[in-house]
């Protein structure tokens, strides 16, 4: 079965410090992969896939085939990243019609100290 | 503009009643649409997916069930809740590969 895994379920830094919070996923394929967040008293949302290689409020994400890992990083962490975060796979292969339902981690609750 | 409603927000609800949740999508047609669980310490679990009106499929067996009565609509219910059946239920939607958009989800909690 496929599964994504979110080793860390609490993480603390320091306000300016780097953050790097982890995530593997267990399918040989082609993987899609996406970071959602949650912050609080808020809904859950894509910050970034790894499609678009893009960097969203100083997040990145890149994508290692080889250590199946697809890890969101910033270098300088801002209490605004105090939230909820989801590493989350798709299957490939979607054709619009068929199961497309995400599977996701357990999440990574990040807090940034002051 | 593409919007996902869910209420309630939060419910108590006693063990052995039943149980509707709904989710509406504005500004979208024919999406997928899903119902996902965060249970405490489990991260968010696939309940439900449906890809049109009346098509729903279930990821894992339980107590409840999804029906979709309307292309937008799409409703979680149960006949009689368990203890197990509490957590924070997610509604969301996608359409293609344009990414998901979830819902605000409803706090569930069966006493």
């Amino acid at each position: 079965a496929q599964r994504v895994t979110q080793p860390e379920k609490l993480l603390s830094v320091f306000k300016g410090a780097p953050v790097e919070l982890k995530c593997n996923y267990s399918y040989s394929g082609s993987p899609e992969l996406f970071w959602y967040v949650q912050y609080s008293r808020q809904r859950l949302q894509l910050l970034l896939r790894h499609i678009s290689r893009e960097s969203i409020k100083g997040f990145t994400a890149d994508l290692n085939k080889g250590e199946t890992s697809f890890h969101l990083k910033k270098p300088f962490a801002q209490e605004e990243d105090s939230a909820m975060y989801y590493c989350a796979h798709k299957p490939p292969g979607y054709s619009g019609g068929g199961a497309d339902g995400l599977t996701f981690g357990k999440g990574t609750h990040l807090i940034i100290q002051p | 503009s593409q919007t996902i409603h869910q209420w309630p927000a939060t419910l108590v609800q006693p063990v052995g009643s039943p149980l509707s949740l709904e989710c509406t999508v504005e500004g979208t047609s024919n999406p997928n649409l899903y119902w996902y669980r965060q249970a405490a310490g489990r991260g968010l679990q696939l309940l439900f997916y449906s890809v049109g009106i009346g098509q729903i499929s279930s990821e894992v067996p339980q107590n409840l069930s999804a029906s979709r009565p309307q292309d937008r609509q799409f409703i979680l219910s149960s006949k009689k809740l368990l203890l197990s059946d509490s957590g924070f239920y997610l509604c969301a939607w996608s359409v293609q590969r344009n990414g998901y958009t979830f819902g605000s989800g409803t706090r569930l909690t069966v006493v």
